[in-house]
């Protein structure tokens, strides 16, 4: 499978607890895209990397939130002492800078954060 | 906040009917693409089109632009029972070269068989 990999699918956390999400891109793609999505919404966006450089981040990512690319391939989103405002389902996204003219996002499943 | 709103947010149609969604956005974009979202799944692209393009086809997608109003379609046509998802539009916003996407905030298809 040749696609955007997210781990875990699920996350269940009582409040105050660490949790760290994984996304492994595309394996050509430079860019990654981490967005949040609550119930009824469209995804947010949240932060951007092109290789491993943070470009962009949304007010949306709040202290508690922090994401790595440290070697321009897989992104890890972590966040700190969650609340229960935090439950969401968290998706990242990656694109390729060959394909810059579209900018054409491929998403993962998603990471469905559950706080309790 | 998101960028895009769709019309309608929800829409119930018989089996073989088409079914027709807009998009409005706000800010000047460089394209515009539609997504499907099954339940509780990631996001799949259906269509990209450029904001100097007004219309496009992918098999029983028709995808229209109209940057003077800001606006898009999407229509199905002869709709399936597979169809029945959520499908957001989502505009680039090119304001540091980041190339992100704001979405709307989706029209739930359901078609009935």
């Amino acid at each position: 499978d040749t696609g955007v990999s997210q781990n875990p699918r699920h996350k269940i956390t009582k409040r105050g607890q660490n949790v760290t999400f994984r996304c492994d891109p595309i394996s050509e793609h430079n860019r990654l895209y981490w967005y949040r999505q609550t119930l009824g919404q469209g995804p947010e966006f949240l932060t951007y990397f092109q290789n491993e450089a943070q470009l962009e981040k949304s007010r949306l990512l709040s202290d508690r939130f922090s994401a790595e690319r440290p070697k321009g391939s897989f992104s890890t989103l972590e966040i700190q002492r969650t609340e229960q405002g935090d439950s969401a389902m968290y998706l990242c996204a990656s694109s390729s800078k060959t394909r810059q003219a579209n900018n054409e996002q491929f998403f993962g499943p998603g990471t469905r954060l559950t706080v309790l | 906040s998101q960028q895009g709103e769709e019309d309608p947010q929800a829409l119930s149609i018989q089996e073989g009917e088409n079914a027709t969604m807009n998009c409005s956005y706000k800010t000047s974009i460089n394209n515009l693409q539609w997504y499907r979202q099954n339940s509780g799944r990631g996001l799949v692209h259906l269509i990209l089109i450029r904001s100097n393009e007004r219309e496009k086809h992918s098999g029983r997608l028709r995808v229209t632009l109209d940057t003077s109003k800001k606006s898009s379609s999407l229509l199905i046509t002869a709709s399936r029972a597979a169809d029945t998802a959520s499908y957001f539009c989502a505009t680039d916003w090119d304001t540091s070269g980041t190339y992100k996407y704001i979405f709307g905030t989706g029209t739930r298809l359901k078609v009935l068989a």
